[in-house]
């Protein structure tokens, strides 16, 4: 149970392309959702967190308009990364929780690499 | 704030040799959960274990165990008898905010390379 399924894997585009990423709890209601970047050989950063229904919490210098969350349903988050350039090209990995149990760990999709040209 | 050091970056051991990943964090919050988790070269997180600050019991599970020792702020795993499919980056986490919003924070990882 609690599986996490993030889409796509990974995708290369060019510079200027919006890209966006999905990230779907299968099998329970997810709440709430979390939203991080990593780069190569670092550490997991937490962009943001969405709650269904409401607008996203970015962390202090994520820029909210250049990376759009949304969270419209119990089971379905996505992440648009607007006008992407080279710099945004990292591991984005989400992560799950339900509000039925808040002290159960997180769980996480498989990530989505992103290249951009 | 809330702060999870993990000193050591890279570790390298032979095969079946026992090694010790150490943990610290930092909190000021009385109720928080300490987290390990692994990343193969795949990338997908995967989660090891949760622990909660008042249950400082270790635990074992199979090669892999946990020493959570509150007064020194430490939660240290330990794979006994290490396999190359040990091989992966292992983030500890603290999340210390309760509710539904509670944060995750990493240490920077150590990856572990077990050469056969």
């Amino acid at each position: 149970g609690a599986v996490v399924s993030q889409h796509p894997s990974w995708v290369i585009c060019k510079s200027g392309t919006s890209v966006k990423i999905e990230c779907r709890s299968l099998d329970f209601q997810a709440t709430t959702m979390f939203w991080y970047r990593q780069f190569p050989k670092q550490s997991l950063m937490l962009m943001a967190t969405s709650n269904e229904g409401s607008k996203a919490t970015y962390e202090q210098g994520v820029e909210k308009d250049k990376f759009l969350i949304n969270h419209a349903s119990l089971t379905l988050s996505t992440l648009t990364v607007t006008s992407a350039h080279p710099e945004d090209s990292s591991f984005y990995i989400c992560s799950a929780r339900t509000q039925l149990n808040v002290f159960q760990p997180q769980h996480f999709g498989d990530g989505t690499r992103l290249s951009i040209l | 704030a809330q702060k999870v050091t993990q000193a050591q970056t890279e570790i390298s051991v032979v095969e079946k040799e026992d090694v010790t990943l150490d943990c610290v964090y930092e909190t000021r919050d009385t109720t928080y959960y300490l987290f390990w988790y692994k990343q193969p070269p795949s990338g997908e997180l995967v989660f090891l274990i949760r622990r909660n600050s008042f249950d400082e019991q270790n635990e074992i599970s199979g090669r892999y165990s946990w020493n959570f020792q509150k007064s020194t702020s430490s939660f240290n795993f330990t794979i006994t008898a290490s396999q190359v499919v040990d091989s992966a980056v292992y983030f500890c986490a603290l999340s210390a905010q309760t509710g539904a919003n509670s944060k995750l924070t990493f240490g920077k990882g150590i990856t572990l390379s077990v050469r056969p």
